[in-house]
C-alpha cells in the first residue's frame, strides 16, 4: 500500500485549461503538503494543510487552489494553466502535533509531471 | 526565514569511491536538519536528519552527515558508492518552531563504473 499516492502521474494539458491533481495519505497524519518542483529540479512548497485548516500558503498565483475534504486527502486545482506551470508537483504529508514541531519526517508521494502545451 | 545552500549541482564519482555533498545553511532561528534522495522518476525519500544530540548522524544505505553548527554546515558523506546511489540529493531545513521545510537546489551524483 503507498503511505502517498497522487493521481495522475502524468497530465498533458493545453494552456487555459483547468486541472486538478489528487493526493491522498494513509498515514494518518494531520499535515499534508504541495510542493513544486522547476526544471531545474527546484524545490519549493506552495501550500500545507493541518486538519483541514491551511498554515501555509507561499507566494502562488490564486489561480492555484489547494482543497482538502479531509486530513487524508489535498488537491490542487490549476484555473487557466499557463506555461510556466509545467513542472514535477509533489504531494507530502507528516505528522505535526500539537506541539507544531519541526522535526517531523515529511513522506513524498511519487509526484505528477505536469505538462502545458 | 531560512535557506539552504548546496554547494555542487553535480558530483560525478566512480563506483567504491567516497563521496561528500556539501551543505550549508542560514537561519536566524534553531533548525531541524533533512538530506532526502530522489531517484529517477520518483518521489523524495529521507536518507537521515538531525535534531539534537550527536553531531554525526548515520541514514539509510550506508550515508551519514555531520552537523556542525559554528560553519552552519550538515555535509552527507559515504565511504564508497555504488551504482545505484546515482540519484538527486537534496538537503533541507525546518524551524524547530514550524514544519515549513526549505530545500536547497539539489546535488545531482552520477556514479561511474
Amino acid at each position: 500500500d503507498t503511505a502517498v499516492s497522487q493521481t495522475p502521474k502524468y497530465l498533458v494539458t493545453q494552456m487555459g485549461n483547468d486541472k486538478s491533481i489528487k493526493c491522498e495519505q494513509n498515514l494518518g497524519h494531520d499535515t499534508m503538503y504541495w510542493y513544486k518542483q522547476d526544471s531545474k529540479k527546484f524545490l519549493k512548497i506552495m501550500f500545507s494543510y493541518n486538519n483541514k485548516e491551511l498554515i501555509i500558503n507561499e507566494t502562488v498565483p490564486n489561480r492555484f487552489s489547494p482543497k482538502s475534504p479531509d486530513k487524508a486527502h489535498l488537491n490542487l486545482h490549476i484555473n487557466s494553466l499557463e506555461l510556466g506551470d509545467s513542472a514535477v508537483y509533489f504531494c507530502a504529508s507528516s505528522q505535526v502535533g500539537l506541539m507544531g514541531g519541526g522535526g517531523n519526517i515529511q513522506y513524498f508521494g511519487a509526484g505528477t509531471r505536469l505538462s502545458v502545451l | 526565514a531560512q535557506s539552504v545552500t548546496q554547494l555542487d549541482s553535480q558530483v560525478p564519482v566512480f563506483e567504491e569511491a567516497p563521496v561528500e555533498l556539501r551543505c550549508n545553511y542560514s537561519s536566524s532561528v534553531s533548525v531541524y536538519l533533512f538530506w532526502y534522495v530522489q531517484y529517477p522518476n520518483q518521489g523524495l525519500q529521507l536518507l537521515l536528519k538531525y535534531l539534537s544530540g550527536s553531531t554525526l548522524v548515520k541514514g539509510i544505505n550506508g550515508f551519514e552527515a555531520e552537523f556542525n553548527k559554528s560553519q552552519t554546515s550538515f555535509h552527507l558523506r559515504k565511504p564508497s558508492v555504488h551504482i545505484s546511489d546515482t540519484a538527486e540529493y537534496f538537503c533541507a531545513v525546518t524551524p524547530r518552531a514550524g514544519n515549513k521545510l526549505t530545500f536547497g537546489g539539489g546535488t545531482r551524483v552520477l556514479v561511474k563504473p
